[in-house]
């Protein structure tokens, strides 16, 4: 049962655009959400987060948005740049539970210059 | 500060063999999470370690064991090796203090390949 949905395996994105990243989760106790960037031979880099009790969280660049109605949220790259081309995970956690963590399965990003 | 480091960086065993993996975690940095990351799929959640206590484990078999340490480095131990275990593991520390509401940083990860 896969709580945490990536449903887009690759997106490919201009440099200078924006890039939308989509997650969906099914299990509504979820309260904490977190992106990460994966490059190769390397472990997941913290992003951004955001907890249910928020719609959007920004940090220069990167900004997430969370639609708890609709079980929905997603991360904006403004402007995309060809650094950014990785791998990006979704993860949700229910704080409760200690704070395990559940992924979904990636959306390779690929930023053309 | 230093970040959070494993080792070894990549590992060959055959089927049936013992293998223990090592990870440091963060300064500061008391709750150690280890995952378990497939080809092509996200990290899946084995078991976490709060103050030398397991706190929580997923759906793994009783042959993936942990430790954690007084100085919160930690252990992962899999016996029996099987072929479906090859796959990077990931370690990952927090500071236990939001509870539970609190962002992992993950360490660079092992490589395990079993033949």
């Amino acid at each position: 049962d896969q709580q945490v949905k990536q449903n887009s395996p690759s997106l490919s994105v201009q440099e200078g655009r924006i890039s939308i990243l989509n997650c969906d989760y099914t299990n509504s106790m979820f309260d904490y959400f977190l992106w990460y960037k994966k490059y190769p031979a390397e472990g997941p880099t913290f992003l951004i987060s955001i907890s249910s009790i928020k719609d959007k969280n920004e940090d220069g660049r990167f900004t997430v948005f969370l639609n708890k109605s609709a079980k929905h949220l997603s991360l904006h790259i403004v402007p995309s740049q060809p650094g950014d081309s990785a791998v990006y995970f979704c993860a949700a956690s229910v704080g409760e539970y200690g704070n395990k963590l559940v992924f979904g399965a990636g959306t390779i990003l690929r930023v053309k210059s | 500060e230093t970040g959070v480091t494993q080792s070894p960086t990549h590992l060959i065993k055959t089927r049936g063999q013992q293998v223990t993996l090592r990870c440091s975690s963060q300064s500061g940095h008391n709750t150690v999470s280890w995952y378990q990351q497939a080809l092509g799929q996200g990290p899946q959640f084995i078991f976490q370690y709060y103050r030398e206590e397991e706190n929580g484990r997923g759906n793994f078999p009783p042959r993936f064991s942990g430790l954690q340490f007084p100085n919160y480095s930690s252990e992962l131990n899999v016996n029996a090796l099987e072929l479906d275990d090859s796959a990077l593991y990931l370690c990952a520390s927090s500071t236990g203090l939001a509870g539970g509401l609190e962002t992992q940083y993950f360490g660079p990860g092992t490589r395990l390949l079993v033949l």
